[in-house]
Order: C-alpha cells, then structure tokens, then sequence
C-alpha cells in the first residue's frame, strides 16, 4: 500500500542553524505533497506544499525540495529559531480531505 | 476567520462507553475529515465527509462512526470503546472533493479509555 515515511524521528540542531528533514514516499503516482508543524497542544499546521510539477518550492525560510527519480522530499529551514521547535509531518494528499501522512520528525532548536 | 474548533477539549471514559466529538470547520469549507493520532500509529485517516456524505473511509473498525450536517459541522462516534482507542482525534476542514488541497486542522480532543 501508500506509505509516506521520514529518516529521523528526531532531528537536534542550534539556533541560528539550518535544519533538513527528509521524508521519502512510496507512490511514484503521488502529485502533491504538504509540510505541517505541530506543535504542544495543538493540530498540525500548514507550512508550505509542492507539486509533481515542481522541484523545488520556497517560503519564508522554507524550501521544499522534491526528487520524484527517487520518490524523496524534503524540508529546509533556514536560521533556525528556537519557535521552530515542534513536531514536522510530511504528509502526501490523495483527495481533498483524505491524506497519507509520515511519522513526524521532532525538531528541537538549542538556544 | 474563525478555525476549526473541536470540542470538548479532553474526555475520559471507560471501556465500554461510547463518546461523541463534534467539529466546526472554518466557514465556507464543506469538506471535513478526521484523523486519530497516536504515539505508535501516528496520524491516521478515518473518515472525510462532503454535503453530509461519507465519501472516503479509512482502515477503522465499524465501531468508528460519524456524520455531517447541513451546516458542515460534523460528529465522530466511537462506540464500545476499547484501551487501544486513546488517542489525539483531529478534525480537519478544506473546501471540497475533487481538489487536492491542505488541509486546516483543530487542536484536537485528547481522549483517555480506562
């Protein structure tokens, strides 16, 4: 079946840094991808998102890297702030509400 | 713009109770789905309504139930409820089937089975 995966479950890096988490998928048919943040008490929240047709998608202070040759994608951040630290899902949108999501990447920023 | 707002916050119950969770999505959005969340399965599909119809379903027990109303706001029921039910249940809203689109979550009920 579909499946939506990341690398690390934990991800630790200092404040001021830039942090990658990657998540790999297992649907060569898969055309949208999402990032969410979820942080303490709350439900995952949208950070930037990516189509098949794209390979490469920016924020502010994120970008979104797709490589569909290897069924991979990832999450920059860059200068990582201490409000940053939260959980990061991947998540992969089949049909309106319907999405696969990853494990969830728990990021932590060292001050 | 409100959010989607899901209540109650926290529920305890016992094995064997049934409970029921309600969800207000962001006005204007007729799609509403919800997902349970937990520490081993991570986030999970469990249904998604559209005009008051079920239209996608996920790999859940029948005792996992729910509905949709005129206005959009929705209900979950899980009935006969088991320890392995404890768990985050989400509540999402977008605008609609047929478009591939993020989905805007509320924060969540924490339910606790004993």
């Amino acid at each position: 079946g579909e499946s939506v995966g990341l690398h690390l479950p934990t991800l630790s890096v200092q404040e001021g840094d830039n942090s990658i988490i990657n998540c790999a998928y297992s649907n060569s048919a898969s055309d949208y991808f999402i990032w969410y943040k979820q942080e303490s008490g709350k439900g995952p929240q949208f950070i930037i998102d990516i189509r098949s047709n794209m390979d490469k998608r920016q924020g502010q202070r994120v970008t979104v890297l797709l490589n569909k040759t290897v069924k991979h994608l990832s999450l920059q951040i860059a200068a990582t702030q201490p409000g940053d630290s939260a959980v990061y899902f991947c998540a992969e949108n089949q049909n309106a509400g319907k999405s696969t999501f990853g494990d969830g990447t728990t990021l932590t920023v060292k001050p | 713009k409100a959010g989607v707002t899901q209540t109650p916050r926290y529920l305890i119950k016992t094995r064997g109770q049934q409970v029921t969770l309600s969800c207000s999505p962001i006005s204007g959005h007729r799609s509403v789905s919800w997902y349970q969340q937990t520490p081993g399965q991570g986030l999970q599909f469990l249904f998604e309504y559209f005009s008051e119809t079920q239209r996608n379903k996920g790999n859940f027990p029948g005792r996992f139930s729910g509905r949709q109303f005129s206005n959009s706001r929705s209900e979950m029921n899980v009935s006969t409820l088991e320890l392995g039910d404890s768990a985050l249940y989400l509540c999402a809203s977008s605008t609609g089937p047929g478009v591939k689109e993020k989905l805007f979550f509320g924060s969540g009920t924490q339910l606790s089975v004993l």
